[in-house]
């Protein structure tokens, strides 16, 4: 069963716009949830990541935000560029089982 | 620091064919999580080995199977390929440190079933 759900499925941003992915997640234990950018022809790269005890990480241009008692999370990516298009993959995981969203699939217009 | 590379890229069988990839993880790494990823059905876990054995294995058939050597290696084994096994092949490796879990993609094998 689909543990991480994650929407929106496809997302269009002009240049210099925030782009906003969100995800949910039902299993409590979870422990660990990382965002993944994925190119076409390549694997997933680790974007960044975050633990629950923290409600905001922020890496540059993108942040996560973490909301426990929601069970959500999600990616901003601040003033998007056209090299930020890729899909991205939220994740869940306790220990070594992971779990994945669905992807988003965001294109940033020029 | 080299990543995570995977053999062959592309690959093309038939029907009824088995088929073997294989995944050099980070140097160090020692745990190796094989995922399977379709337009349809995104990201889905095979297994995960650590120092050799299989800890952790996904929804999958028999027909997948797969080991890990001593230096970490590993390798993933589909039998009797069905056309709905066309996919990419993505190994990733973690330390499994600590409390580090982070996972690291390598470029993935593509698998085209005819």
């Amino acid at each position: 069963q689909q543990q991480v759900k994650q929407s929106p499925q496809s997302l269009i941003v002009q240049k210099g716009g925030i782009s906003i992915i969100n995800c949910a997640y039902e299993n409590t234990a979870f422990d660990y949830f990382p965002w993944y950018q994925q190119f076409p022809g390549k694997g997933p790269a680790l974007l960044i990541a975050i633990r629950p005890d923290v409600s905001e990480k922020k890496e540059g241009r993108f942040t996560i935000s973490f909301n426990k008692s929601a069970k959500q999370f999600s990616l901003h990516i601040m003033d998007s560029q056209p090299g930020d298009s890729a899909t991205y993959f939220c994740a869940a995981s306790k220990g070594n089982d992971m779990r994945f969203g669905a992807g988003t699939r965001l294109t940033v217009k020029p | 620091k080299a990543g995570v590379t995977q053999t062959p890229r592309y690959l093309i069988k038939t029907r009824g064919q088995q088929v073997t990839l294989s995944c050099s993880p980070i140097s160090g790494h020692r745990s190796v999580s094989w995922y399977q990823q379709t337009p349809g059905q995104g990201l889905q876990f095979l297994f995960e080995y650590f120092s050799e054995t299989q800890r952790n294995k996904g929804n999958f058939p028999g027909r997948f199977s797969g080991r890990q050597f001593s230096n970490s290696r590993s390798e993933m084994n589909v039998s009797t390929l069905e056309l709905g096994d066309s996919a990419l092949y993505l190994c990733a490796s973690s330390l499994l440190g600590g409390n580090s879990y982070e996972q690291y993609f390598g470029p993935g094998t593509r698998l085209t079933v005819t």
